[in-house]
């Protein structure tokens, strides 16, 4: 299993407030996804990160962004929580081959 | 656009009942197709990656099969350890990006 951490584990934060979720790898894959997994939508990808500070935008990227200074290092904002960002969050990592591997997940709850 | 399809979209079965998975993909050139299994409160837990039609692939008491339009996730003579969600994605060959389907959610009564 490709080595991911993703902090913090639970995090119950109140509307309006910033969030920051950090996924940290240690088997120096290039690339790192940000999804987030609700009941009936499956996961579905936030934006997604191809190299130092090369990002791109997912499937549901409006009201997050993302950073990444460090090849281990992906971060994930939420610039204002929204309760419609109430969610189970997931990091996961692809070196040169296409498979991703994925973090222990990161719930979030904003009231 | 591309899109993927799994049913049912949950299964009851019995040990030692052995069934299929079905994950129907449309996708404009097929990079590679990924099976997982997520058991609750954790990550998905890559299981295999497909990548032409006629493959197969075998872990244990799972074999994955791969045609132009759809995979099977067959399981033989499962057990109650079985039980989780399975996952499936498709990756087209332009993109770095993967698709999930909702997942079957497997559950193997004792």
């Amino acid at each position: 299993d490709a080595g991911i951490t993703q902090s913090p584990r639970h995090k119950v934060t109140e509307t309006g407030t910033p969030v920051t979720l950090r996924c940290h790898q240690t088997e120096n894959h290039r690339y790192m996804y940000w999804y987030r997994q609700d009941p009936g939508h499956g996961l579905r990808l936030i934006h997604y990160s191809y190299g130092v500070k090369d990002t791109d935008k997912g499937e549901v990227s409006d009201g997050y962004s993302v950073s990444r200074s460090k090849t281990e290092d992906f971060l994930l904002t939420l610039e204002s929580a929204t309760s419609s960002q109430t969610s189970v969050y997931f990091c996961a990592t692809a070196g040169l081959q296409e498979t991703q591997y994925f973090g222990p997940g990161t719930r979030l709850l904003v009231l | 656009e591309d899109q993927v399809t799994q049913s049912p979209e949950a299964l009851r079965l019995q040990e030692g009942e052995s069934s299929s998975l079905n994950c129907s993909y449309t996708v404009s050139g097929l990079r590679g197709l990924f099976w997982y299994r997520q058991d609750p409160g954790k990550g998905p837990e890559f299981l295999f990656t497909l990548y032409s039609a006629g493959e197969e692939k075998e872990k244990e008491r799972l074999k994955a099969t791969l045609t132009k339009k759809e995979s099977f996730l067959h399981i033989t003579a499962p057990k109650p350890e079985d039980s989780a969600t399975y996952l499936c994605a498709v990756q087209a060959n332009r993109d770095d990006k993967i698709i999930f389907g909702k997942g079957t959610r497997l559950h193997i009564l004792p």
